[in-house]
């Protein structure tokens, strides 16, 4: 069945460091992949996504490519802040039995935290 | 502005009682699902609803129940047939029609026993 694979946190940096966070994953076919970050106490909110292969998603100055030939969707930020301090959940969806429902397989979550 | 509300935040749950979370969305979105999320884990599916009156387990769904009546509303009930309940229960929604489309989260109910 589909998996997601992220790297073991807790992850722990120093402001304006430099941020990557490993995901890889296992589907047949060709999902689309997502990062999600989760605020202490709040729901998930979608980062980026990428829908097919050599795509790159882009946001708040986060970057994921989506490289089909490693499996892979890694998270990387060239500059991180305190306020970046969340849990990020890479996860992929895909198109199952001819049904359309988008079902979300995620990876198991990497704890950052960004000190001053 | 539009999005999903969960309630309440906090629940408590007494040995052999069934509690009901609610999930509510104001996106017109067709698809609705609900999440457990335990510690160190990632989220698993418990029951999705692609429509109206249509809904399928996940790969959780022993010890739970949903409806779905109107298009807005996805309740979730943890029966007494749930024996570890404790946990942070999200609910999700998405336009449906395709892999590609995100969903969207609500705040989350966190239920403990008393």
């Amino acid at each position: 069945g589909d998996s997601v694979t992220q790297m073991e946190g807790p992850v722990t940096l120093s402001e304006e460091a430099f941020l990557t966070i490993n995901c890889t994953y296992t589907a047949t076919g060709y999902p689309s992949l997502f990062w999600y970050v989760q605020y202490p106490g709040e729901g998930l909110q979608l980062l980026l996504k990428a829908t097919k292969a050599d795509d790159k998603g882009s946001n708040k100055g986060f970057e994921a490519t989506y490289r089909k030939e490693t499996t892979s969707f890694h998270l990387e930020k060239g500059s991180v802040q305190v306020s970046d301090s969340a849990v990020y959940f890479c996860a992929l969806s895909r198109n199952a039995g001819g049904t359309s429902y988008g079902k979300l397989t995620f990876g198991q979550g990497t704890i950052l935290t960004v000190h001053p | 502005d539009g999005g999903i509300t969960q309630s309440p935040k906090y629940l408590f749950r007494k040995e052999g009682q069934n509690v009901t979370l609610s999930c509510e969305q104001n996106l017109n979105h067709d698809a609705m699902y609900w999440y457990r999320q335990d510690p160190g884990q990632g989220l698993r599916l418990i029951y999705y609803s692609q429509i109206v009156n249509d809904f399928q387990k996940g790969d959780i769904a022993e010890g739970y129940s949903v409806s779905r009546e109107k298009k807005e509303s996805f309740p979730l009930t943890v029966t007494s047939a749930q024996k570890n309940p404790t946990a942070f229960y999200l609910c999700a929604s998405s336009p449906g029609g395709g892999s590609n489309q995100p969903q969207h989260f609500g705040d989350g109910t966190r239920l403990s026993i008393l």
